[in-house]
């Protein structure tokens, strides 16, 4: 099946700091999504990027289809971005999604 | 608009008693798929139920089953629980099946197994 890779697996800021997180997977995609899963356990979506670049606030992402990534950057990085954040991708017709191992990132302040 | 809900939130259960878990998708939606996070395996998907059908499956035994109500709303259920089975099980919903759009996932419910 198809693998999805996260990177890097830990990622530690300093408030106002930005970061990038990577999602490489092994196949093509016609589905792509970003959530961040909260010490809670609630998985939020953040994007749904099959390709191209959105934006949300101080969030962005961008898929390049073509060349099997996906990246989302948080600017201005902030306490309550802590958390872990994962990529997955669904291929075929069906809605199985493929979770990457996520990326866990906490934010000082 | 309700987003997924699952019920209960929690539960304790000891080795060997079965159990049922509950999740309305969001109106309008009629895929529902279920998932299983554990420390150890990650976010490992369940199954996929649309229009009361299973539609697809993830390596998970037989003990773990679930169905689909013709309102959506879906069920799984685990029998013979094993203190393996401890996780968080996330239900996600979606419009439909072959359709590129997003899933949305509930709260979740967190199973501990002693």
């Amino acid at each position: 099946g198809i693998q999805v890779e996260q990177s890097p697996p830990d990622l530690i800021l300093q408030e106002g700091a930005n970061s990038t997180l990577r999602c490489n997977f092994s196949d093509s995609v016609n589905n792509l999504q970003w959530f961040h899963q909260n010490p809670w356990g609630q998985l939020i979506n953040l994007f749904y990027i099959p390709s191209g670049t959105k934006q949300n606030g101080r969030l962005s992402a961008t898929t390049v289809a073509t060349e099997r990534y996906s990246l989302l950057y948080i600017s201005s990085s902030q306490t309550t971005d802590s958390g872990v954040y994962f990529c997955a991708v669904r291929t075929g017709a069906n809605s199985k999604l493929t979770f990457g191992k996520g990326i866990t990132l906490s934010v000082r302040p | 608009k309700a987003g997924v809900t699952q019920t209960p939130r929690y539960l304790i259960k000891t080795r060997g008693q079965q159990v049922t878990l509950s999740c309305s998708p969001i109106s309008g939606h009629r895929s529902v798929s279920w998932y299983q996070q554990t420390p150890g395996q990650g976010l490992q998907f369940l199954f996929e139920y649309f229009s009361e059908t299973q539609r697809n499956k993830g390596n998970f035994p037989g003990r773990f089953s679930g169905r689909q109500f013709s309102n959506s709303r879906s069920e799984m259920n685990v029998s013979t629980l094993e203190l393996g089975d401890s996780a968080l099980y996330l239900c996600a919903s979606s419009l439909g099946i072959g359709l590129n759009q997003p899933q949305h996932f509930g709260d979740g419910t967190r199973l501990s197994i002693l």
